[in-house]
């Protein structure tokens, strides 16, 4: 089955450095991946995702993600966070036990970021 | 677009009663999904339909929780009877997605009904 772990419950940052969200995956087959962000009170919202092609994958707000085959991992980055980047991120891999693009994903537990000033 | 829209954004009910959440998805999106977000157990798929056809249920924790979407505009999550456990934030997505895997589209989650039972 697929899966993905989040290692680490919560990052703290100062605001300026840099900073990396883990997350490691476990599939059969390719994998396809994702980044999404959730603020207080709302929905999840996507940030990037990984199919194919070059490791390095660039989405919203200046994130980026790192695809590593040989580590099975996908580490989200940023090279200088903000204090707006405070939120809950969610490591998610696309389930393809089932033929057909139903999108079906499979999210990690979370991991609570908190950039201060 | 407006986005996923789901309603109520919040309910306060006492156990016993039955609870509707209801999702309107983004339309043109095929494919519909339920998840339910607790402290404890994180984000759940609950369930998810392609086609309004209801594809994998295997989420939904007990008989008490259906879930139906009798069109491709509208789709509900019933629970009955609720009971405390089921207190959590409830979320509808949607997307599209292809049979032949060429479209690997990300979910558009709705803002969420958060549920509470007394």
């Amino acid at each position: 089955a697929q899966s993905v772990a989040q290692p680490e419950d919560q990052v703290k940052v100062a605001e300026g450095n840099p900073l990396t969200v883990k997350c490691t995956y476990s599939v059969s087959g390719n994998p396809y991946l994702f980044w999404y962000v959730q603020y207080p009170n709302r929905g999840l919202q996507f940030l990037l995702k990984y199919i194919t092609g070059d490791n390095l994958v660039k989405g919203s707000y200046g994130f980026e993600a790192e695809f590593n085959k040989s580590q099975t991992s996908f580490h989200l980055k940023k090279p200088s966070a903000l204090v707006s980047d405070s939120a809950l991120y969610f490591c998610a891999v696309r389930d393809i036990g089932i033929s057909g693009g139903y999108n079906k994903l499979i999210f990690g537990a979370g991991t609570r970021l908190a950039v201060h000033p | 677009d407006a986005g996923v829209i789901q309603s109520p954004r919040h309910e306060v009910t006492e156990m016993g009663q039955e609870v509707t959440l209801r999702c309107k998805p983004i339309s043109g999106h095929n494919s519909l999904f339920w998840y339910r977000q607790t402290m404890m157990r994180g984000l759940e798929l609950l369930i998810y339909f392609n086609n309004n056809v209801p594809i994998d249920d295997s989420g939904m924790p007990e008989d008490r929780f259906s879930a139906k979407m009798p069109n491709a505009s509208f789709s509900t999550l019933k629970i009955q009877p609720s009971e405390p456990r089921d207190s959590a934030v409830y979320f509808c997505a949607s997307s599209f997605g292809t049979v032949n895997n060429a479209n690997t589209g990300e979910l558009f989650f709705g803002e969420g009904s958060r549920l509470t039972v007394l």
